[in-house]
């Protein structure tokens, strides 16, 4: 069963640079594992906020910006804010058996 | 603007069939370039994509819970729907809808979710 793996919980300081990272264990992550970042606050559903790799809605914060980084999906946030502390979850599509899975989130604090 | 609900019932048996049902108001879910998705997230833990379907009948299915899922739609009524079989307690989650965009290949919106529980 294929597994996707993020950093449990990180802490950034108001202001400041963070990225979170997304690797699946069959291998180096590519533009055709579609990765999609989303955002959950305690209590909501989640919010889509990159697709593809590096594409942002309407609604996404210019701060946010997702890439490829060293074999894994990148998201990274310049300029936190309060308001970023939050869940969030990578998603990856796996070709072979046309199955989407998600890793198992971050805790991201903003202290 | 598109909005997406789920019901259904917040208990369930074990080893019973969940059915839930997630209504589409604001579009059509005849739409050509979406699919129609089911996602659970078990209390306090990571997510969980079920499968999808379009407004064919077109389907697919997570590998892992293959053999228990079904997925429908009834665009007569702008709704599709779920079927799980074999309940068991591994299986209480927050149940989620999101409409999935085949092209951008990206999920939004998503329903507010709905709490199932398997519990006898």
């Amino acid at each position: 069963q294929t597994v996707v793996t993020q950093e449990p919980s990180l802490t950034v300081s108001p202001g400041g640079t963070v990225t979170l990272t997304c690797a699946s264990s069959t291998g180096a992550v590519t533009s055709d594992y579609y990765p999609n970042w989303f955002q959950q606050k305690p209590g909501q559903a989640p919010r889509s906020l990159i697709y593809s790799t590096n594409n942002k809605h309407s609604w996404t914060p210019a701060r946010f910006s997702g890439s490829l980084l060293g074999g894994r999906a990148a998201l990274t946030v310049s300029g936190v804010q309060p308001e970023d502390e939050a869940d969030y979850y990578c998603l990856l599509y796996h070709g072979g058996a046309h199955d989407w899975v998600f890793g198992g989130g971050t805790k991201l604090t903003v202290l | 603007q598109v909005q997406l609900q789920e019901s259904g019932p917040g208990l369930v048996k074990p080893s019973q069939t969940l059915s839930l049902t997630c209504t589409v108001s604001g579009d059509s879910i005849s739409s050509g370039y979406y699919y129609w998705s089911w996602i659970r997230q078990h209390p306090g833990k990571g997510l969980e994509w079920i499968g999808y379907i379009n407004y064919l009948g077109n389907t697919y299915y997570y590998s892992s819970l293959m053999s228990r899922v079904t997925i429908s739609v009834d665009t007569s009524k702008n709704q599709f729907s779920l079927k799980l079989s074999s309940m068991t307690a591994a299986d209480t989650a927050i149940y989620y809808c999101a409409r999935y965009h085949s092209s951008g290949r990206w999920f939004d919106p998503w329903g507010q979710g709905t709490l199932v529980t398997v519990s006898s």
